[in-house]
């Protein structure tokens, strides 16, 4: 699976909108980029994922270039219950025996 | 709630001991996935299950062993324990094993070998 990049740490306003950036260069066609966050010692939760075009559900945006070798992910309207660990993670499509990696993601910090 | 139920919340037991973790998918769900996370640690992938077939493995220590049951519920059993098997360990369950099919975790077993 293609390894991804995230800056470590970030900041938000509250009320604003938060934009998680991710970089997923060696992306292959097949592989998906899947977005999840893990607020302190909870289980991680499933935000959103997609394949090449942008998706939006009630939690977030995600927007993935045309190119497919980077992505961002929008809250629209950050809160504090938003503070949290965002991983970017590239899932490949198909086949039974795959391993779901998380790396070290981003510490969205957001502020009142 | 993300639907996937683990048990005990919490563990403290001595080293070398051995304890059991389970693990209840998501209803439907044929997926089960075990992680462990250190002390500030990142999410460490241990093995994965497939209605009832082991289908990946990552760096799981020989100590450690799981099942998924019939019934798809799920154990990782951990023995031998070491002071350094303090942590806390996730179960997830997914309808499938395949890439267009998002993980649910659980809210952890939180280990501590004393």
């Amino acid at each position: 699976d293609a390894k991804t990049t995230q800056p470590p740490s970030m900041d938000c306003a509250e009320g604003r909108a938060a934009n998680l950036p991710c970089n997923h260069s060696t992306i292959s066609g097949n592989e998906y980029v899947y977005w999840y966050r893990q607020i302190h010692s909870q289980g991680p939760q499933y935000i959103i994922h997609g394949l090449k075009n942008n998706e939006t559900n009630e939690m977030a945006s995600l927007i993935i270039t045309e190119d497919r070798k980077s992505s961002t992910l929008i809250l629209p309207h950050a809160t504090l219950r938003d503070t949290a660990v965002y991983y970017c993670i590239v899932v490949r499509s198909g086949g039974s025996n795959y391993k779901l990696t998380f790396g070290k993601g981003t510490l969205l910090t957001v502020n009142p | 709630d993300s639907g996937v139920t683990q048990t005990p919340k919490h563990l403290i037991t001595a080293t070398g001991q051995r304890v059991t973790l389970r693990c209840s998918p998501r209803s439907g769900d044929l997926s089960v996935y075990w992680y462990q996370q250190s002390l500030d640690q990142g999410l460490q992938f241990l093995i994965h299950y497939y209605n009832g077939e082991e289908r990946a493995k990552g760096n799981i220590l020989e100590r450690f062993s799981a099942q998924q049951f019939p019934d798809l519920h799920s154990e990782l059993n951990l023995s031998s324990l070491e002071l350094g098997d303090s942590a806390l360990y996730f179960c997830a369950s997914s309808v499938v094993g395949l890439g267009n099919s998002p993980l649910h975790f659980g809210n952890g077993t939180r280990l501590t070998v004393t």
